[in-house]
């Protein structure tokens, strides 16, 4: 089992906001980072230390953190955000990587 | 603009070690600015990091694949590899070579490539 918790699946409606979590202990030290994956393709970078886009990004991906729980918030949901969401930090030894166990996202 | 390549067998018998390797275009794997990763993940699965190395040939392994895992870089052909030993059908995956920045996010992933273990 990971040690970054996500829940295994949400929906959204088309236009509307969406958060999507991530929960471990490391969250409480290190920063997050977010990936969208699309079927059949690789992982891209959406948020970086905490709160920060890529070039290419679109402003509507916020990333955000409290606790121990890191947030990936999509404001205005597009059928194009419909994807696999994969949050990445440092294990409870914070000397080694994971990822939590993602999330599918899924646009009405 | 920096893209990566992954290359190697596509079949590997259990027992025997799974070869891959990444090459770097666009960009040095001497820049001391990134750590050069690899990530695998499963059929219908998630995703889960197997290591990193630098391009001093310092490196930082998966707990717990460590026991079969090497990595290296051959800044001669701007390539870096990954080496995993004694495969098992668990090992059947999709694998990513990425790089990593200091702040230990991947911000550029290679196109992956699906390493299957079967006899």
């Amino acid at each position: 089992s990971s040690e970054l918790t996500q829940d295994p699946a949400v929906s959204v409606a088309l236009g509307q906001t969406v958060r999507i979590t991530c929960q471990g202990d490391s969250l409480r030290s290190y920063y997050a980072s977010w990936y969208q994956q699309k079927p059949g393709q690789a992982p891209v970078l959406v948020i970086y230390d905490k709160n920060n886009r890529p070039s290419g990004i679109p402003d509507r991906f916020s990333g955000s953190s409290s606790g121990n729980t890191a947030s990936l918030t999509i404001t205005g949901a597009q059928a194009e955000d419909e994807a696999d969401y994969y949050c990445n930090s440092r294990d409870s030894s914070a000397n080694h990587l994971v990822f939590g166990g993602g999330t599918k996202l899924t646009v009405l | 603009q920096v893209q990566l390549q992954e290359s190697g067998p596509g079949l590997v018998k259990p027992s025997e070690t799974l070869s891959l390797t990444c090459t770097v275009s666009g960009g040095s794997v001497s820049s001391g600015s990134y750590y050069w990763s690899w990530i695998r993940q499963p059929p219908g699965k998630g995703l889960e990091w197997i290591g990193y190395i630098y391009y001093s040939g310092s490196t930082n392994y998966n707990p717990s694949l460590k026991s079969r895992v090497t990595t290296s870089v051959d800044t001669s052909k701007n390539q870096f590899s990954l080496k995993l030993s004694s495969v098992t059908a668990a090992d059947t995956a999709v694998y990513y070579c990425a790089k990593m920045r200091a702040s230990w996010y991947f911000d550029l992933w290679g196109r992956g490539t699906l390493v299957t273990v079967s006899s």
